[in-house]
């Protein structure tokens, strides 16, 4: 069964640093979204994007967040300069939207840690 | 502004006994809304959507309802098992159309053998 898949597992990072996480979406899916949970709280919705460009983003998306699909498999989330509240899992998941159920697949997240 | 709530607090449940978890929402008018069970250290994983014009979804176990005059709707596992353990998570699509979805907190179930 197709799979959404994200790299790395774990990320710590010294604040102030930049970080790329990586996510592979199912193939033929068409929106594609990044998800930040901090530990406790709940899935909080950072940003989607459709047909090569960012089609919706949240309050917390600012400047030091930008999303890029590279190649046609890839799609990643950088965070310019982290600070320690950028703490948290990072999910990634996809939609298809062709069919019936809009169903988000998500990935198994990367949990970012921030020093 | 627009609100999801979800019972925040812990529910346990006697294996066996029907659970039911609830999710309002305010200031919305949602096309659809889902559910997803979400385990530690997990991502979300899709278990139903409810279309505004059905009053009852069912698959296997789980029973949903949505309710658009109340603004509400009801999930339900029939004879729940501890494996059934996790936190459920109800979802809307912030704006029809924009595919962007906001999440409610999540209410951790906790099925007691």
């Amino acid at each position: 069964e197709p799979e959404v898949t994200q790299t790395p597992s774990h990320q710590v990072t010294q604040m102030g640093q930049e970080v790329i996480l990586r996510c592979v979406p199912i193939s033929n899916h068409l929106y594609f979204y990044w998800y930040r949970q901090i530990l406790g709280q709940k899935v909080e919705f950072l940003v989607s994007f459709y047909n090569n460009e960012i089609s919706e983003k949240s309050e917390i998306f600012d400047d030091q967040f930008s999303v890029e699909r590279p190649d046609g498999s890839n799609f990643t989330l950088k965070i310019r300069s982290t600070k320690l509240e950028d703490s948290a899992m990072y999910f990634c998941a996809s939609i298809s939207v062709l069919g019936t159920y809009n169903e988000q697949f998500f990935g198994p997240g990367t949990r970012l840690t921030v020093l | 502004s627009q609100k999801i709530e979800q019972n925040s607090e812990a529910l346990n449940i006697q294996e066996g006994k029907t659970a039911t978890l609830t999710c309002n929402y305010t200031n919305y008018s949602p096309a659809y809304l889902q559910w997803y069970r979400q385990d530690p250290g997990r991502g979300p994983v899709f278990l139903l959507l409810i279309r505004e014009n059905e009053k009852e979804k069912r698959k296997e176990r789980l029973k949903v309802t949505f309710d658009t005059t109340l603004k509400q709707s009801l999930f339900h596992i029939t004879a729940p098992q501890p494996a059934d353990s996790a936190t459920y998570l109800c979802a809307l699509e912030g704006t029809s159309g924009t595919y962007k979805y906001i999440f409610g907190t999540g209410t951790r179930l906790k099925v007691l053998a």
